[in-house]
C-alpha cells in the first residue's frame, strides 16, 4: 500500500518570502501522479500543482513549483513570493496511474501561516 | 468550468432524522466521490461512483447511503447518524481514464458541514 508522509504539522513564512513544504511517499509502483492540494479556512480543496512520475521536469504553476526526486520518493512544494492568501492547510497526495478510480492517498497535511 | 457544487452548506440534524446531501458537476466527469473530513485531518474516502455505478465502498456504515441518479449528480442519504458522524462532507469528481484523457485530478466541492445532535 502507498503511504504519504508530511512530517511538519505547521510552518510559518513572512509575506514575500519563499517557503518549502516537504512530502515523502512510499510506493512500489513506477507510474503514478503526485499532487499538492490547498485548503484555505473557507474549506474548499483546490488543486495547486500536479506531477506525473514519468516526467523528469519539475512542474511549475506561477509562484508554485515542486522538487520531485523520484529515487528519493520526495515531492516538496516551493511557494515563492508568499502572499497572505497562501495561508491554508496543504495536503500532499498520491494516485496510482493504474486503474481509473484509483484512490487518492493523502498525507496528514501541513498548516501554513503567512506573517504580514 | 471546473466547478463542483454542494448543497446545503450547513446541516444540523438529530440522530433520528433523515436528510440528504447533494453534489453536482457539469464538467462531463464520469467518476464522482464522497469524502468525510474531520477538522485538521485529510479527507477520508467513503464512496466512488464510476459511470453511475458504485465501484468503491470503503466499508462505510449503512446509515450512509450513496446514490448517483445521473452522470452529473451525486447524493448522500443520511439516516440515524451518530454524533461522531459530524464532519465536513466533500464531494469530488474526475475524468474517467477510458475517456482517453489521462487527467487524474479530482476537483472538490466546497463541502457540507454536518452537525449531528
Amino acid at each position: 500500500a502507498q503511504t504519504v508522509t508530511q512530517s511538519q504539522p505547521e510552518m510559518s513564512v513572512q509575506e514575500a518570502e519563499t517557503v518549502t513544504l516537504s512530502c515523502t511517499y512510499d510506493t512500489s509502483e513506477s507510474d503514478y501522479y503526485l499532487f499538492w492540494y490547498k485548503q484555505p479556512p473557507s474549506r474548499q480543496m483546490i488543486l495547486v500543482i500536479r506531477q506525473e512520475a514519468y516526467k523528469q521536469q519539475n512542474a511549475t504553476e506561477n509562484r508554485f513549483s515542486v522538487n520531485f526526486q523520484k529515487a528519493a520518493k520526495s515531492f516538496s512544494l516551493k511557494i515563492s513570493d508568499s502572499q497572505l492568501g497562501d495561508a491554508a492547510m496543504y495536503f500532499c497526495a498520491y494516485r496510482s496511474a493504474s486503474g481509473a478510480n484509483s484512490k487518492l492517498t493523502f498525507g496528514k497535511g501541513i498548516t501554513l501561516s503567512v506573517r504580514p | 468550468d471546473t466547478e463542483v457544487t454542494q448543497t446545503p452548506k450547513h446541516l444540523v440534524m438529530g440522530m433520528t432524522n433523515k436528510k440528504s446531501l447533494k453534489c453536482e458537476q457539469h464538467m462531463g466527469h464520469r467518476a464522482m466521490y464522497w469524502y468525510k473530513q474531520k477538522a485538521k485531518k485529510p479527507p477520508e474516502l467513503m464512496f466512488v461512483y464510476s459511470y453511475e455505478k458504485l465501484s468503491i465502498n470503503e466499508s462505510v456504515p449503512s446509515r450512509f447511503s450513496p446514490e448517483c441518479p445521473n452522470s452529473s449528480l451525486l447524493n448522500l442519504h443520511l439516516h440515524a447518524l451518530q454524533p461522531e458522524d459530524s464532519a465536513l462532507y466533500l464531494c469530488a469528481s474526475s475524468q474517467h481514464m477510458t475517456s482517453g484523457i489521462s487527467s487524474y485530478e479530482q476537483y472538490f466541492g466546497p463541502g457540507t458541514r454536518l452537525t449531528v445532535t
